[in-house]
């Protein structure tokens, strides 16, 4: 694609909720990133794949947040039972290649928890 | 534990003023060095990289300054215009996950 996408662009949901996030990386794109970005902070790192490997999940914040990308193309990372911490933006990044190749941002996912 | 520290929080500058944001960082296996704009509602979009072999690296108005002793490095936006307006984004990353660990932001407003 042109560009990264990400869907859905807004989501609310209710705690205890579970939530699944969409990323479409650039197609040609073999790295995928996502991070979370709390209001007025930088993103901060959660998972990242090469393909459909997921070589480090260290920033995963808990064991409710899980991501795959099964065919090394599209990923979802998703956050069972929801809590109000959760509130944020998700963004999903992508590079040609793991390492020093630039990052691609999309728009982000604005999930609100009530 | 914050590995890349960002300042100033917010900045205003004068339309054809120097803007300038400072990054230090703690890991000495660190060795990219990006900023990035982020303009509301958008995603953060690659502005200019350093990598530590070098102290300078300059693209059109903007210029990053890098000092590899004091584990340092600076964003300067010569000649700000209001388009520039926007929050800036230093980050840091080692060579083997890319993965990218961002200072706090930089808001900064040109003011015309």
């Amino acid at each position: 694609g042109a560009g990264v996408s990400q869907s859905p662009r807004y989501k609310v949901t209710k705690r205890g909720q579970d939530v699944t996030l969409r990323c479409d990386p650039i197609s040609s794109h073999a790295t995928l990133y996502w991070y979370q970005q709390a209001l007025g902070q930088g993103p901060e790192f959660l998972t990242y794949f090469n393909y459909e490997a997921q070589p480090d999940k260290s920033g995963l914040p808990s064991d409710r947040f899980s991501a795959e990308r099964p065919e090394g193309s599209i990923s979802t990372l998703t956050i069972q039972r929801t809590e109000q911490r959760d509130s944020a933006m998700y963004r999903c990044a992508s590079s040609r290649m793991t390492g020093k190749a630039t990052q691609y941002f999309g728009p982000g996912t604005r999930l609100l928890v009530l | 534990q914050q590995q890349v520290k960002q300042s100033p929080q917010s900045l205003i500058v004068q339309k054809g003023g120097i803007s300038i944001i400072n990054c230090a960082y703690e890991n000495t296996a660190f060795d990219y060095f990006p900023w990035y704009q982020q303009f509301p509602g958008k995603g953060p979009a690659l502005l200019i990289a350093i990598r530590p072999d070098v102290s300078e690296k300059k693209e059109g108005r903007f210029t990053i300054s890098f000092n590899k002793s004091a584990k340092q490095f600076s964003l300067h936006i010569m000649d700000s215009q209001p388009g520039d307006s926007a929050t800036y984004f230093c980050a840091a990353s080692d060579n083997n996950t890319g993965k990218l660990i961002f200072g706090q932001g930089t808001t900064l407003q040109v003011k015309p």
